[in-house]
């Protein structure tokens, strides 16, 4: 299963701002999800965009996906300190395998 | 929402100890099922993916004498840290799968201790 390689690494905002964070990814995709890890838990599903769509929204987060780019962003608007948490890409499989990347770990300022 | 239990959250035990972390899917039938570990301020690592029945296929680098999984049933899969040293020490983090969207369900997450 391939993994998907977030950027920026660090992202570090003030609440009330949005946060963008982008994916990337090298081999066609069906899907591409979005999961955030708070810090020492286990990671929550966000988010999954298919890849016939270019735009998904579920509450504050919106997600695009440009196939032709290999590529995914994750926005988060008006920001609250707890969005604070680590955020990961990744791609789906047919059979639920999945590897991680670094992540980008977002942090919140009240 | 499908939920996964994963027991115990936090876990302390004495070097050459084994310990024992169940992860299980409360309200769907989890034909697949994976172990993370993760270390501080890094990633997570598959270690493993276990199917209901079969033998855990085990990543590589990944001790499958010194991790052994059972996955007994569509709803529990069982990571036993053997012979458990300070290095062992970590977060494991098991998911579960169910077919369909490809979405994973997560624990919470266990936090060993080795002194």
């Amino acid at each position: 299963s391939q993994q998907g390689e977030e950027d920026p690494q660090a992202l570090s905002i003030q609440e009330g701002e949005n946060a963008t964070m982008n994916c990337s990814y090298k081999t066609s995709i069906n899907n591409l999800q979005w999961y955030r890890q708070n810090s020492g838990r286990g990671l929550v599903h966000l988010i999954l965009i298919r890849s016939n769509e270019r735009e998904k929204h579920s509450g504050r987060l919106r997600v695009t996906l440009d196939t032709s780019k290999k590529s995914s962003s994750l926005l988060i608007t008006a920001s609250r300190a707890a969005d604070t948490a680590s955020y990961f890409c990744n791609m789906g499989t047919s059979y639920g395998k999945l590897t991680f990347g670094q992540g980008t770990i977002l942090t919140v300022h009240p | 929402g499908a939920v996964v239990s994963q027991h115990p959250s936090r876990v302390i035990c004495k070097s050459g100890t084994s310990v024992k972390i169940e992860c299980r899917s409360l309200d769907f039938q989890a034909t697949t099922m994976f172990w993370y570990r993760q270390f501080p301020k890094q990633s997570l690592m598959l270690m493993a993916t276990s199917n209901e029945g079969s033998k855990a296929t085990y990543e590589q680098g990944v001790e499958k004498d010194k991790f052994l999984i059972n996955h007994a049933s569509l709803t529990l899969s069982t990571l036993t840290v053997t012979s458990a040293h300070p290095e062992d020490s970590s977060f494991y983090i098991c998911s579960a799968y169910s077919g369909g969207a490809n979405v994973l369900t997560f624990g919470a997450g266990s936090r060993l201790t080795v002194l």
